[in-house]
């Protein structure tokens, strides 16, 4: 089976811009969050989507979205970009929203340049 | 707010050594603790769970404690190899949100 996929690899934009980023989750899954990893740190909360509906959000700015789509794979949108928002993006798929068993699996991520 | 440490930042071994990585946790509500490993560059790659409830988990070289109630775990490697090179990350299950909060990792280099 398939693990979790991104596209694209890798992005290069300019201030101001906007980009979309996707994600598949593994097949049966229907849980996916999305995570924002700046060089040197751990990855943070940016989004939760499980069964379409948004059931999360970290402490980012308006100007980062996202939505589930009828088939679990997810888009997540960031708008007016800005140098800071450089980083890797990271998406992780889960079985559900339960509680000690569930198991986050990580796809290779988005690497978004924002000149 | 959850709050992850992980202690060392860095750390350099010969090859064949035994090591542990330590990670501690503010709030002990949690629903489970997951060690992950990061290649340079790459995504992250599931090494254990261990739910809120379990005290260890295994897996071949590898053994992960949790202790909830003091908000510590530790993750140790046995007869370390230079293919163990990466940075370990540990990440706690909590909040409304089913939200992993992250260390800042601990970056291993097993020299040959």
């Amino acid at each position: 089976d398939a693990g979790v996929t991104q596209s694209p690899t890798h992005l290069i934009k300019t201030r101001g811009q906007q980009v979309t980023l996707r994600c598949s989750p593994i097949s049966g899954h229907k849980s996916v969050s999305w995570y924002q990893q700046v060089l040197g740190q751990g990855p943070q909360f940016i989004f939760q989507y499980y069964e379409k509906e948004e059931r999360g959000r970290g402490n980012f700015p308006d100007r980062f979205s996202a939505r589930q789509f009828p088939n679990y794979s997810s888009e997540l949108n960031v708008n007016a970009l800005l140098l800071g928002d450089s980083a890797l993006y990271l998406c992780a798929s889960s079985p559900s929203r339960a509680g000690g068993e569930n198991e986050q699996f990580f796809g290779p991520g988005t690497r978004l340049t924002v000149l | 707010k959850q709050e992850v440490t992980q202690i060392p930042a860095a750390l350099s071994v010969p090859e064949g050594e035994n090591l542990v990585l330590n990670c501690s946790f503010t709030d002990s509500a949690i629903y489970n603790l997951q060690w992950f490993r990061q290649d340079p560059g790459k995504g992250l790659t599931s090494l254990l769970l261990i739910q809120s409830s379990q005290r260890e988990q295994t897996s071949g070289r590898l053994n992960a404690s949790l202790d909830k109630s003091s908000g510590r775990s530790t993750l140790y490697i046995a007869a370390s190899q230079p293919g163990d090179s990466a940075t370990y990350l540990c990440a706690v299950l909590s909040g409304s949100a089913r939200q992993l909060t992250f260390g800042s990792g601990t970056q291993l280099t097993v020299l040959p």
